[in-house]
This record gives C-alpha cells, sequence and structure tokens, in this order.
C-alpha cells in the first residue's frame, strides 16, 4: 500500500537555525514527489516536484532531495516568515492520478 | 489569474441537509479533484476528474457526489451532511493529458455539520 510517513511532526528552530525535514515513502512506481507549504487556514502551495533518486530542487532558502526510500526538505538560515506546515505527497502509478499526503510537519521558526 | 476558487469558505450544516461545494479554475486544467482535510489524517482524495463529462471516486467517496459539466467547474454534493463529514475540503486542478504534474489548490471550505 502507498503510504507516506513525514518526521518531525513539529519542529522549533531559531531564526538562522538550519535544518531538514523528512518524507519517507512507499509507493508501486513512483510519478513525482511533491512538497507543500501550508499556512494556517488556507490551501496547500506547491513548492516542488521530484521525479527521480538523485534529483534536487531549491527554491530561496529551500532545497529539496530525493532517494528512492525518501525525501529531505533542507531549509537553510530560515525566517519567522518559514513558519508553516510543510506536507509531502506521492503520486503512484496508478490511473487515479491521486496524491498520497503525509501528516505534515509543523515548522516554527522564531525571531 | 484567479487559479482554483472555493466558495463559500465556511458553512455550518444540520444533519441531513445537503449543500453543494463550488469550485472553479481559469487555467484550463483538465483534470480537477476534491480532497478532505482531517487532523491527524492528512489529505484524501473523495472524486476527481480526467476532463468535461468524466468522474469517478477516490478513496473516500460515500455520501458525496460530482459532475463535471464544463472545464472550469466541479462542484461538490454532500446528499444529507453528516457529523462525519465536518472537515476542511480543498479542490485541485492539474494539467491534463499527464496527471504527474503538480495540483494547484483553493483556499478551502471549512464545514460544520451539527
Amino acid at each position: 500500500e502507498d503510504q507516506v510517513t513525514q518526521s518531525p511532526e513539529a519542529l522549533r528552530l531559531q531564526e538562522g537555525e538550519s535544518s531538514s525535514l523528512n518524507c519517507s515513502y512507499t509507493v508501486s512506481g513512483l510519478r513525482g514527489l511533491f512538497w507543500y507549504r501550508q499556512d494556517p487556514g488556507k490551501g496547500p502551495e506547491f513548492l516542488f516536484t521530484l521525479y527521480s533518486a538523485g534529483e534536487e530542487k531549491e527554491k530561496e532558502r529551500l532545497k529539496a532531495t530525493l532517494t528512492k526510500k525518501e525525501s529531505f526538505l533542507h531549509i537553510t538560515a530560515p525566517k519567522p516568515e518559514d513558519s508553516a506546515t510543510y506536507l509531502c505527497a506521492v503520486r503512484g502509478s496508478g490511473n487515479t492520478g491521486k496524491l498520497i499526503f503525509g501528516q505534515g510537519t509543523t515548522l516554527q521558526v522564531k525571531p | 489569474n484567479a487559479g482554483v476558487t472555493q466558495t463559500p469558505k465556511f458553512q455550518v450544516l444540520k444533519t441531513g441537509q445537503s449543500m453543494t461545494l463550488q469550485c472553479a479554475q481559469d487555467m484550463n486544467h483538465e483534470y480537477m479533484s476534491w480532497y478532505r482535510q482531517d487532523p491527524g489524517m492528512g489529505l484524501r482524495l473523495i472524486h476527481y476528474s480526467v476532463g468535461a463529462g468524466i468522474t469517478d471516486q477516490g478513496e473516500v467517496p460515500n455520501g458525496y457526489n460530482v459532475s463535471r459539466s464544463t472545464t472550469e467547474d466541479f462542484p461538490l454534493r454532500l446528499l444529507s451532511a453528516a457529523p462525519s463529514q465536518t472537515s476542511v475540503y480543498f479542490c485541485a486542478s492539474n494539467k491534463g493529458g499527464n496527471m504527474n504534474t503538480e495540483a494547484f489548490f483553493g483556499q478551502g471550505t471549512r464545514l460544520t455539520v451539527v
């Protein structure tokens, strides 16, 4: 069964303190791994798509990497405005186009 | 571009009432979907559509109906609301053909069934 597990559930960082969020997945025939940011009361906002092991994507202070079993979202020198819940999702080889989401990691960056 | 627009943003229903959650996108995306988000459960697929006139069930379809008469609109109907349908509902769209493209989400509808 396709499954996504994110860790940690919650993460508190001081401004400027770099860290990584983990997304472990099992899926038959990966068709894409997606990272989203979700602010309270808002819909998920797309950040990155990764398709194959070894692939990396960067955007400002965020960098996403992918292996055959997991993905990491590295946050370098975070700022308070990076505080949000980060969601990881995978799409497998089925025909539904369904995204399987993890539970999310809630990041709080203190000034 | 407005992207994906959902209405209403908040709704309170009594058990047994019916209602329609509206979703519209202006990106000419072929693939549209509905998810619900519950604490501890993540986002789960309710129904999806690969194009006008075509819909299918997702992971948790019971109690919900959909239709897709146009490319732009994908309403979600609650037939007889139950407290278990209290949730936040998100509509999403992405480019069709290749469903491996990223999904864009609306702002959500927070539904409470009492």
